[in-house]
């Protein structure tokens, strides 16, 4: 079936990087568009970042741009987020979602924990 | 981009019909037809109930509406169920290309 599935979360402290990876099944991975969701704990979603197929344009957030960077390996069927100077705010559940058009985040994965503390 | 706005909760009882709004601006839910709704669990991911502003994918239940009027779009619910307290979030294309989520809304089954 349809699916994604991420890894890569954990708990690491301020200032610090994590990259985090999603595996796509279940469809033709490089037609589609990815995207990463986060969600702190006890908030709403917010989107962070897109790619657009074979990798062709990227999108941040505000909130992220300058510190993370998506990319995608259409031989693997990944799609990856590289984090870098954590800061205790960017604590929250990472969801993967393809963009199946617009804004169709379907399916999600079931997250991958992003803890940033000392 | 500033987040849609929905109210932070809603409730009804169980048979009854509860409709969320969800208001952006004419640079996003205004101007275009680019709106999905989602229903998310406590400690679960989100699901994609409703796109294209009013299109349900294949296996949701028909008691899922949803329209867009102006800068404002709109999901209801009718013949409410306990299985329907859930959080739900709306979310629109922007006109930088990117999209917006809503803020979210709790609904209750009294």
């Amino acid at each position: 079936q349809v699916q994604v599935v991420e890894s890569g979360g954990g708990l690491v402290k301020p200032g610090g990087s994590l990259r985090l990876s999603c595996v796509a099944s279940g469809f033709r991975f490089s037609d589609y568009y990815m995207s990463w969701v986060r969600q702190a704990p006890g908030k709403g979603l917010e989107w962070i970042s897109y790619i657009t197929s074979r990798g062709t344009n990227v999108y941040y957030a505000d909130s992220v741009k300058g510190r993370f960077t998506i990319s995608r390996d259409d031989a693997k069927n990944s799609v990856y987020l590289q984090i870098n100077s954590l800061r205790a705010e960017d604590t929250a559940m990472y969801y993967c979602a393809r963009l199946a058009g617009w804004p169709n985040f379907d399916p999600w994965g079931q997250g991958t924990l992003v803890t940033v503390s000392s | 981009q500033s987040a849609l706005t929905q109210p932070a909760s809603v409730s009804g009882s169980p048979g009854q019909s509860i409709t969320i709004s969800c208001t952006g601006t004419s640079s996003d839910v205004g101007g275009y037809n680019y709106v999905s709704w989602y229903q998310q669990y406590p400690g679960k991911a989100p699901k994609l109930i409703i796109y294209d502003v009013s299109n349900r994918p294949s296996g949701v239940s028909n008691r899922f509406s949803a329209s867009k009027s102006g800068n404002t779009a709109s999901l209801t619910i009718s013949g409410l169920q306990a299985e329907d307290e859930a959080d739900y979030y709306c979310s629109s294309y922007t006109s930088s290309s990117t999209p917006v989520f809503g803020g979210g809304t709790k609904l209750t089954v009294l």
